[in-house]
């Protein structure tokens, strides 16, 4: 079956614009995540979705971060005001549910932003 | 917090060398743990993972297993080969009120050569 999509595959913006990215997961996913990946670095933790609800927004790194789920399912990060340091590749994860931390969570392919 | 480091990169081997990554942790409680792997052009994909202590990972001839005892997952493989070229990215997930979210360590570059 489709794997977890997201879109676009690439973004140029320019500083101060605002932008959304877009996440399709796998189907009968309930478990949502974003993750920010820096270059030469690991991906870090922003926003956990179960079902439509942020059960986990720890790791947005200010108010200009939102994400949404409004049915449940594609999942859209909203930055706004974007400033160069948010440059870096966003990936989304789905899994079945967040079962204890064992399940396995699947990536999409990513959104390289780059805010010039 | 909860915290993975990974050995310094990159590596680089021949074919058909013995491989290891070394990946240290720092969590509370129990955590599960995982290897991802990146190949050039790809996104992130599983490569194995164990959930609790004592645990071997495994998957395409890549080993791992869960010591509680010195708080390692380091990763193995017998005979690399060049389609082995890639980032591997140790993680774990706390579980509980983490919610199953990844701490993921820095990444290590392997380049295999023929």
């Amino acid at each position: 079956g489709a794997g977890v999509s997201q879109t676009p595959s690439n973004k140029v913006t320019e500083k101060g614009k605002y932008v959304e990215l877009r996440c399709d997961p796998i189907s009968g996913h309930t478990a949502l995540y974003w993750y920010r990946q820096s270059l030469g670095q690991g991906p870090e933790f922003l926003i956990y979705f179960q079902g439509t609800g942020a059960a986990d927004d720890s790791g947005l790194p200010n108010d200009r971060f939102f994400a949404v789920r409004p049915e449940g399912s594609v999942s859209t990060l909203k930055i706004q005001r974007t400033e160069r340091g948010d440059s870096a590749v966003y990936l989304c994860a789905s899994s079945l549910s967040p079962g204890g931390g064992q399940e396995t969570q699947y990536f999409g392919p990513g959104t390289r932003l780059l805010v010039l | 917090g909860d915290s993975v480091t990974q050995m310094e990169g990159p590596v680089t081997l021949s074919e058909e060398a013995f491989l290891t990554i070394n990946c240290t942790y720092t969590a509370t409680g129990y955590p599960s743990l995982f290897w991802y792997v990146q190949y050039p052009g790809e996104g992130l994909q599983l490569l194995l993972k164990a959930t609790k202590a004592d645990d071997k990972g495994s998957n395409k001839g890549f080993e791992a297993t869960y010591r509680k005892e010195t708080t390692s997952f380091h990763l193995e493989k017998g005979s690399v080969q060049v389609s082995d070229s890639a980032v591997y990215f140790c993680a774990l997930s706390a579980g509980g009120t983490s919610y199953g979210k990844l701490t993921f360590g820095q990444g290590t570059i392997l380049t295999v050569h023929p």
